[in-house]
């Protein structure tokens, strides 16, 4: 299985809404990151997990809470955002930091009301 | 803060030329150089990874150099094809050993039969 998978695919939220996007591996990898891509952008690095531990975070706002609960997993708690927020967030895995490549998921289009 | 800039927003070719992608930056002396491409609507794909010591790195019809003193990157496609037609992201670890990937503004490719 080399396939990184994102749930929902597409997610419209008020700005007083929590929900929360769901990223699975199942290569073993043991680094994951959240990237944000507004259109026609390339993706941004919002933060990086490596063996289940925060390594980076990117000065993201705090209305953006990301987890890992175990080594296949990784979420992202959204809480109160804003329109701007709105994008295509994208999660990723690699075998582990360093110069390994990234494996992405499809993400999931965000829309904030 | 470091810029990473590739040559042109698009880039229009014939079927069977050979497409030329190009990757700048400034301020920092990265250990390796990552390309990927992506589709509308879904997640980057790698291509290629290339270290510095490298001059050049192949795989099919795909070719990277990269010239740490002109601090650029060359991407090659050649005998290209429609199924081609895509963005190509460069990409530069901003913390060796910590994935920070940084990517560039990205080309759009589009290859006419």
């Amino acid at each position: 299985d080399t396939e990184v998978t994102q749930t929902p695919k597409h997610l419209v939220m008020g700005m007083t809404n929590k929900k929360s996007l769901k990223c699975e591996q199942h290569m073993g990898h043991r680094a994951m990151y959240w990237y944000k891509q507004k259109a026609k952008k390339p993706p941004e690095l919002m933060f990086v997990y490596s063996y289940e531990k925060l390594s980076i975070n990117e000065s993201v706002p705090s209305r953006f809470s990301p987890e890992c609960p175990n080594s296949s997993l990784l979420n992202l708690h959204l809480h109160a955002l804003q329109p701007e927020d709105s994008a295509l967030y994208l999660c990723a895995s690699s075998q582990a930091l360093g110069e390994n490549e990234q494996f992405f998921g499809p993400g999931t289009r965000l829309t904030v009301l | 803060s470091q810029k990473i800039e590739q040559n042109s927003e698009a880039l229009n070719i014939q079927e069977g030329k050979t497409a030329t992608l190009t990757c700048n930056y400034t301020n920092y002396s990265p250990a390796y150089l990552q390309w990927y491409r992506q589709d509308p609507g879904r997640g980057p794909v790698f291509l290629l990874l290339i270290r510095e010591n490298e001059k050049e790195k192949r795989k099919e019809r795909l070719k990277v150099t990269f010239d740490t003193t002109l601090k650029q990157s060359l991407f090659h496609i050649t005998a290209s094809q429609p199924a081609d037609s895509a963005t190509y992201l460069c990409a530069l670890d901003m913390n060796t050993g910590f994935q920070k990937l940084v990517f560039g503004t990205g080309t759009r490719l589009l290859v006419s039969p």
